[in-house]
């Protein structure tokens, strides 16, 4: 299953909605993850299940989206959310990740 | 708080292998699988398999089959990658990760080069 996102990159300011979408190349259902990395850290996990908002990841980041069309927003984009944005289908093997979208300034 | 620790950075020639270790504690090892991902600099993440650590099978992506093992030991409670044949776009941060996707190694950058 191959995994698209757009855009890449992506040039945004504090305080804006972000959007980012990740397809699937086949229907995936829900089995769908999104993290975040910063350079130089493993990633961390934001949301599974394509809606549901990992613990302790704040509220400004939901998801949503199943089959084959998902959506990570930032609904006010801070300071420490510029980063590289990757989604992850886990609903066969081999599981894959989307290429990344990199948030900068 | 579960707690994966890997080992040091490795620099291999093109040809050889590399056995990359993950230590496990703070979680039951037994009851969840345990994935490996890799990183190439500049690049995406990219899944090599998972190990279940109860019985010890696997699940390999296919790009990988023929050079890549995973194994446990319970009794240290750690999981192995083995990679052989290295080639020299096998160069990367090599993470281990619990299968609830929540928690990841520190990572282990294997360089390939002559």
């Amino acid at each position: 299953i191959q995994l698209t996102q757009s855009p890449s990159p992506l040039s945004a300011s504090v305080g804006d909605r972000v959007t980012i979408t990740c397809r699937a190349s086949q229907d995936i259902k829900t089995y769908l993850a999104w993290y975040q990395q910063k350079p130089g850290q493993a990633p961390k996990l934001l949301i599974y299940a394509a809606s549901t908002l990992q613990s302790g990841v704040p509220s400004r980041f939901s998801g949503s989206g199943s089959g084959t069309d998902f959506t990570l927003t930032i609904s006010s984009l801070q300071p420490e959310d510029f980063a590289t944005y990757s989604c992850q289908q886990v609903d066969s093997y081999p599981f894959t990740f989307g290429p990344g979208t990199k948030v900068d300034i | 708080q579960v707690q994966l620790v890997q080992s040091g950075a490795e620099v291999k020639r093109p040809g050889a292998s590399v056995k990359v270790s993950c230590k496990a504690s703070a979680y039951i090892f037994g009851n969840y699988y345990m994935h490996w991902v890799r990183q190439a600099p500049g690049q995406g993440l990219e899944w090599l398999g998972v190990i279940n650590p109860t019985g010890g099978s696997t699940t390999y992506a296919q790009k990988f089959l023929g050079r890549v093992t995973m194994t446990r030991d319970t009794s240290t409670t750690t999981v192995y990658l083995e990679l052989s044949r290295l080639r020299y776009d096998d160069t990367a941060i090599y993470y281990c990760v619990h299968s609830g996707w929540d928690d990841w190694g520190q990572g282990t950058l294997v360089t390939v080069s002559s």
